[in-house]
């Protein structure tokens, strides 16, 4: 089956610097990698979309990398706020539903 | 903006019960889904359908049932209530032919207890 794992159940960063939060993908490469943020109690949002032929997507203070010789996404947060604290959701995609990952608790320290 | 609306924010049930979970959305979206969602497990798919009337098993189907009478209707059924499906239920839904290539909305998720 097509895996998808964040390694990181949770993380803890002081406010001000770059969250870095990474997903890894097993087998084939997925088409799509999709993130998501959930907060408390709430469902997940999405975010960014990066396909496989692209290395970087941004937003606003949100960055993606796609890089398919690691199997690996990373979702950066730079000059993180305490309003970014919840938890991140990585999930892969192609021609069938989506697979998500367990996701990361971010916690950003004022 | 669209929007996914479950019927049941929270409810509790009793074993044995036999418990719906409504999911409505308003953009027209060819694709649905039934989520839940336990700490430690993530999010996994229970059922989905792309069509009216049509559905597909997804990694956990054992216990539940889905109904697609209409397009932006999209039901789970859980036959017997037991404790083990004691979770948050999300509803999401997503346009277009492919089903992850396009950005998926959930709903604000059902709590649901069996007691």
């Amino acid at each position: 089956s097509q895996k998808i794992e964040q390694n990181s159940e949770a993380l803890n960063i002081q406010e001000g610097k770059t969250a870095t939060l990474t997903c890894n993908y097993t087998n084939y490469s997925p088409a799509y990698l999709q993130w998501y943020r959930q907060d408390p109690g709430r469902g997940p949002v999405f975010l960014l979309l990066i396909r496989e032929n692209e290395k970087e997507k941004r937003k606003e203070r949100l960055k993606v990398t796609f890089d398919t010789t690691l199997k690996q996404s990373l979702f950066h947060i730079t000059a993180s706020q305490p309003a970014d604290s919840a938890t991140y959701l990585c999930a892969r995609g192609g021609n069938t539903p989506l697979v998500f990952g367990k996701g990361t608790r971010l916690s950003v320290i004022a | 903006d669209v929007k996914v609306t479950q019927s049941s924010r929270y409810l509790v049930k009793r074993t044995g019960e036999k418990v719906f979970l409504e999911c409505v959305q308003d953009m027209d979206h060819e694709n649905m889904f039934w989520y839940r969602q336990d700490p430690g497990l993530g999010l996994r798919l229970i059922y989905f359908s792309y069509d009216v009337k049509m559905k597909e098993k997804g990694d956990i189907p054992e216990g539940y049932s889905v109904s697609r009478e209409k397009k932006e209707r999209f039901s789970l059924i859980l036959e017997s209530a037991s404790t083990n499906q004691t979770s948050m239920y999300l509803c999401a839904s997503n346009p277009g032919q492919t089903y992850s290539g396009n950005t998926i909305y959930f709903g604000e998720g059902s709590w649901l207890t069996v007691v």
